[in-house]
């Protein structure tokens, strides 16, 4: 059971460069999200999804972009890459119940770095 | 507006030394109230819901319990592997989006 699966681990990209982080989970949950951890800052929540089709703006969206095409995947994308973007970004993923709380499953973190 | 306030923000204990960490909360209709560990260079780690107030769970030298306003992480003899980060998040009525504390740093030495 492979869980939350984020890709890659490590990327060094230069100011104004675009690229895409990767995540998919295999446990079929609805919700799926994008946090950035900094020092001092705790999680932030960048985007979010509560299912296939369906995507919305969390705390700290700019800058960024994702979509939700399959239940599996919700891909990050970095539209021009600024040094404010240097951070850890995690993947989670839960049900979606608005009734009881959602545990939820977080990818093991990919670190990037804009110079 | 739901909060999360943890408290310390970093502990340091000797090995054998028990203590508490603190998880503050308001929210409008608490859902659950959960725990993670998150290891240095690792995703946070699932460890406890708490659902209502009174309710308390147990895991090996860990016990999380729960009031109507904070909830309590109980380590009894940690031991030097007990040393990470732990963070609280509480999910509340008729929201997907769960909010996070900023967590308390442990270290144990032995």
């Amino acid at each position: 059971n492979a869980g939350v699966t984020q890709t890659p681990k490590f990327q060094v990209l230069k100011t104004g460069q675009s690229m895409t982080l990767q995540c998919a989970q295999d446990m079929n949950h609805e919700y799926m999200s994008w946090y950035r951890q900094d020092p001092g800052m705790g999680l932030r929540l960048i985007h979010y999804s509560v299912g296939a089709g369906i995507t919305d703006q969390g705390e700290v969206p700019n800058g960024y972009n994702v979509s939700r095409s399959t239940t599996e995947d919700f891909p990050l994308r970095l539209l021009s890459a600024a040094p404010s973007q240097t951070s850890v970004y995690f993947c989670a993923s839960s049900y979606a119940r608005r009734t009881s709380g959602n545990t939820i499953y977080f990818g093991e973190g990919s670190w990037l770095t804009v110079v | 507006e739901d909060q999360v306030t943890q408290s310390p923000e970093a502990l340091r204990l000797q090995e054998g030394e028990s203590s508490s960490l603190n998880c503050s909360y308001t929210v409008s209709g608490l859902r659950g109230l959960f725990w993670y560990r998150q290891d240095p260079g690792k995703g946070p780690e699932f460890l406890f819901t708490l659902y209502s107030a009174g309710e308390e769970k147990e895991k090996e030298r860990l016990k999380a319990t729960l009031t109507k306003k904070e909830s309590f992480l109980h380590i009894t003899a940690p031991k030097p592997e007990d040393s990470a980060t732990y963070l609280c998040a509480v999910h509340s009525g008729g929201s997907y989006i769960p909010t996070f504390g900023r967590g308390t740093s442990l270290i144990v030495h032995p």
